[in-house]
């Protein structure tokens, strides 16, 4: 699977967007883009996942750009129980989610 | 989205013993499971992959004689850690995949928190 890199760490005031980027510019045509968030000391939490088009549902939106090298996973309206690390994986298939480091993500009053 | 629950939540055990975390699917079949365990301060990593009625795939590096892995029904694996030492001591997750409308997602349990002294 496509390797990808992201930004250690973002701050976002609660109430605003949080846009989290992530870059994966080896990706190939069958490797969809995934998103999970771990919450200290919890397990991972699915959020959303994309191909090519740009996709939403009730936590985050995914907007992916048209050479899918870059993608971002925006939350419209961040709240402190927001604050995590954000994992963008690239995955092919049935293959097995590889996580790296990661975004922390700390949301601020 | 899928549940996957595991028990228990958090073991404190001592040096020699062996433990058995167990992960359950709630609310769907999965004839895969993963397992998966993380240090202080890192990321996730892949111990094993579990397939329902037969042997477990451990990743490089992961003895399967020390960390067992049977995966007995479409909605259970177990993973027991044989005679554990205090290097053992990790948070180990869970997950399987389900179908839906979404496709093939990888959903994760809650994780089990491991004190080996």
């Amino acid at each position: 699977d496509a390797k990808t890199t992201q930004p250690p760490s973002m701050d976002c005031a609660e109430g605003r967007a949080a846009n989290l980027p992530c870059n994966h510019s080896t990706i190939s045509g069958n490797e969809y883009v995934y998103w999970y968030r771990q919450i200290h000391s919890q397990g991972p939490q699915y959020i959303i996942h994309g191909l090519k088009n740009n996709e939403t549902n009730e936590m985050a939106s995914l907007i992916i750009t048209e050479d899918r090298k870059s993608s971002t996973l925006i939350l419209p309206h961040a709240t402190l129980r927001d604050t995590a690390v954000y994992y963008c994986i690239a995955r092919r298939g049935y293959s097995t989610l590889t996580f790296g480091k990661g975004t922390m993500l700390l949301v601020s009053p | 989205g899928a549940v996957v629950s595991q028990h228990p939540s958090w073991v404190i055990c001592k040096s020699g013993t062996s433990v058995k975390i167990e992960c359950r699917s709630l609310d769907f079949q999965a004839t895969t499971m993963f397992w998966y365990r993380q240090f202080p301060k890192q990321s996730l990593m892949l111990m094993a992959t579990s397939n329902e009625g037969s042997k477990a795939t451990h990743e490089q590096g992961v003895e399967k004689d020390k960390f067992l892995i049977n995966h007995a029904s479409l909605t259970l694996s177990t993973l027991t850690v044989t005679s554990a030492h205090p290097e053992d001591s990790s948070f180990y997750i869970c997950s399987a995949y389900t179908s839906g409308r979404a496709g093939e997602t990888q959903y994760f349990g809650p994780g089990t928190r491991l004190l080996v002294l």
